[in-house]
């Protein structure tokens, strides 16, 4: 079973450019979370979406970001314009549910956005 | 303010030596869960802890929730340098919340 994939691994684009970020959550996990790194900081919540909807989004810095679920499958973030805070590594997550209440989270590889 | 505080944040160690790595918080959390993250990687679960005092054991890796569920521990026995890696705790605030808190992490380093 193939695990949570993100496109692309490594992207670089200069300040007020757009860069969209994808996620391929585990097939059936109906569950998809963002998260980020940036530099020297842990990892914090952006945003959780049940199917299509979105379940919480209190992690989002700022209207400069947008996530989408189409149809309850891939998911993209995209950051537009983006600024050099926005540099960091993306972390996309998904679950199928929970077992007590408890939701356990599998991580894709990541993606490194560059903001120069 | 940091919610969940890792200890140590660099450990350097020789191949079977022993070693404990810390995750302490204020804060009660419904479940915990330990991470291991390599370069260029996600971070790749090992294990959740739910029930305050819950001991479990992944070969060579034992994690402990403490009694009150504020914090969390992981020790590893007689270390290879496979376990080398980045350790992460993350906990969750309330029950059926998806929402994870990440500690600042432990970079383990085991010389052969």
């Amino acid at each position: 079973e193939a695990g949570v994939t993100q496109f692309p691994s490594h992207s670089v684009i200069e300040k007020g450019q757009t860069v969209t970020l994808r996620c391929d959550p585990i097939s059936g996990h109906d569950n998809l979370y963002w998260y980020r790194r940036v530099m020297g900081k842990e990892i914090k919540f952006l945003l959780h979406f049940v199917k299509e909807s979105k379940q919480d989004e209190s992690g989002m810095p700022n209207n400069r970001f947008l996530a989408e679920r189409t149809g309850g499958t891939y998911s993209t973030l995209k950051v537009q314009p983006a600024e050099l805070e926005d540099s960091g590594v993306y972390f996309c997550a998904s679950s199928q549910g929970s077992y007590r209440g408890i939701y356990e989270q599998y991580f894709g590889p990541g993606t490194r956005l560059t903001v120069t | 303010t940091q919610l969940l505080e890792q200890s140590p944040q660099f450990l350097s160690i020789q191949e079977g030596e022993n070693l404990t790595v810390y995750c302490n918080s204020s804060s009660v959390f419904s479940s915990l869960q330990w991470y291991r993250q390599e370069p260029g990687e996600g971070p790749v679960l090992l294990v959740t802890v739910v029930t305050g005092g819950e001991v479990k054991k992944l070969k060579r890796l034992t994690f402990q929730f403490g009694d009150a569920r504020k914090d969390s521990s992981l020790h590893i026995t007689a270390a290879q340098p496979g376990d080398t890696g980045l350790y992460l705790c993350a906990g969750a605030r309330g029950y059926n919340t998806d929402k994870l808190i990440f500690g600042t992490g432990t970079r383990l380093q085991v010389f052969p």
